[in-house]
């Protein structure tokens, strides 16, 4: 089965600087990798996604990079506020968009 | 997005006993729903994948007769936890496709608590 890692676990920037956030995936057949935050005692919620007919995707302070070859893809947050901070997964799904396998998590901190 | 509804978001239940967890989905209809499990600083994990009208498929590992898991309609799926023990005690998350959608929507999430 498919088996995403993350890095890194633990990710603390000042509020304004950049975070970068890392996944790999094992799986060839996986074409769907979106990006969940989620905050303490809540739900994953969807922040971003990327299909692998796409090598990056932005959306406001938020970016994804796909490299299909290298089965690698990441999140980058500009311009981090308070907010941001949170726990973030990233994940990946085989056959386009049901069994979501998920990273093991980054806990971010944006140090006001 | 669309919006997928869990009740209750916490429940405390005694060892021994059932407790059932509902996962609607609001303005959608779910072909597809998946239930997940969480332990506190750690990720997700799927537990059963269940489509409307059919069987659930769960994981390796995954007790089906301890976690029972129905969706019977198209809006609706309940994860009952039967015979709950301490070790049960987790965040039970779930999230609903739609037919021919391209991601999963999430719950809230249910806190269990086993005493």
């Amino acid at each position: 089965g498919e088996n995403v890692e993350q890095h890194p676990s633990t990710l603390s920037v000042q509020e304004g600087d950049s975070a970068v956030i890392k996944c790999t995936y094992s799986d060839s057949a996986s074409n769907y990798f979106p990006w969940y935050k989620q905050e303490l005692g809540k739900g994953p919620q969807l922040i971003i996604d990327i299909r692998s007919n796409v090598g990056e995707k932005k959306d406001q302070r938020i970016a994804v990079t796909l490299n299909k070859t290298a089965k690698h893809f990441s999140l980058h947050i500009t311009e981090t506020q308070p907010e941001d901070s949170a726990v973030y997964f990233c994940a990946a799904s085989p056959g386009g968009y049901q069994k979501v396998t998920f990273g093991t998590g980054t806990k971010l901190q944006v140090i006001p | 997005g669309a919006v997928v509804s869990q009740h209750p978001s916490r429940v405390i239940c005694k060892s021994g006993t059932s407790v059932k967890i509902e996962c609607r989905s609001l303005d959608f209809q779910a072909t597809t729903m998946f239930w997940y499990r969480q332990f506190p600083k750690q990720s997700l994990m799927l537990m059963a994948t269940s489509n409307e009208g059919s069987k659930a498929t769960y994981e390796q590992g995954v007790e089906k007769d301890k976690f029972l898991i129905n969706h019977a309609s198209l809006t609706l799926s309940t994860l009952t936890v039967t015979s709950a023990h301490p070790e049960d005690s987790s965040f039970y998350i779930c999230s609903a496709s739609a037919r021919g959608g391209t991601e999963a929507f999430f719950g809230q999430g249910t806190r269990l608590t086993v005493v």
